[in-house]
């Protein structure tokens, strides 16, 4: 089955050091979207991708980097974890820009800072 | 910018009651209009979308109306199970782009 995939599923860092957080898909989808959730809230996002086109979400803490390599793998990279930034971190893709696009949502990856 | 507005949970139900979970939206153009739901320690699942106004999303039993009269996207449900205990977040897709306006997300318990 076609699918988004990130990997890990659970992820414990400590204060301050770098992690990196990846996401897979086989839909051959030109959109990817990383969202961080906090607990009880709603997602918030982050940044995304058109192709390799990058678009950072104006509140969108420089802590948080992005990489898209190529179409199926993209990475969310933390350079400097706070205790703030325990989340819950959700990979979603579109096949295309617009409104009636539908966002396909990975399990996420649980972050824990310690 | 726009919004969305969910009715507060949680909410809890007896297996077979009828669901109905508000949500109102404000925004700008011609949004389209999505339910979504989260089990527990899992991603979100598109649950239904309605993309114009007057169409009616249904999946597994659930159903919302694309009102824009009244900018709401209420979910309804006839009879729950156990198994739709999960939060459901309504969401609005922006005519600007791609992003998701999400709801604050209703947590529903279905008990036997």
């Amino acid at each position: 089955d076609a699918m988004v995939i990130q990997n890990p599923r659970y992820q414990v860092t400590q204060f301050g050091k770098p992690v990196t957080l990846s996401c897979s898909q086989t839909l051959n989808h030109n959109v990817m979207y990383w969202y961080q959730q906090k607990s009880s809230q709603a997602p918030k996002l982050l940044f995304h991708y058109y192709d390799k086109d990058f678009n950072n979400e104006a509140d969108t803490p420089d802590n948080f980097q992005s990489r898209r390599p190529n179409t199926s793998f993209c990475f969310l990279d933390i350079r400097s974890p706070g205790l703030g930034d325990a989340a819950m971190y959700l990979c979603a893709t579109s096949r295309d820009m617009g409104a009636q696009e539908t966002q396909y949502f990975g399990p996420g990856t649980r972050l824990l800072v310690l | 910018g726009d919004s969305v507005t969910q009715m507060e949970g949680p909410v809890t139900l007896s297996e077979e009651a009828f669901l109905t979970i508000n949500c109102t939206y404000t925004a700008t153009g011609y949004p389209s209009l999505f339910w979504y739901v989260q089990y527990p320690g899992e991603g979100l699942q598109l649950l239904l979308k309605a993309t114009k106004a007057d169409d009616k999303g249904s999946n597994k039993g659930f159903e919302a109306t694309y009102r824009k009269e009244t900018t709401s996207f209420h979910l309804e449900k006839g009879s729950v199970q156990v198994s739709d205990s999960a939060v459901y977040f309504c969401a609005l897709g922006e005519t600007s782009g791609s992003r998701l306006t999400f709801g604050e997300g209703t947590q529903l318990t279905v008990n036997p």
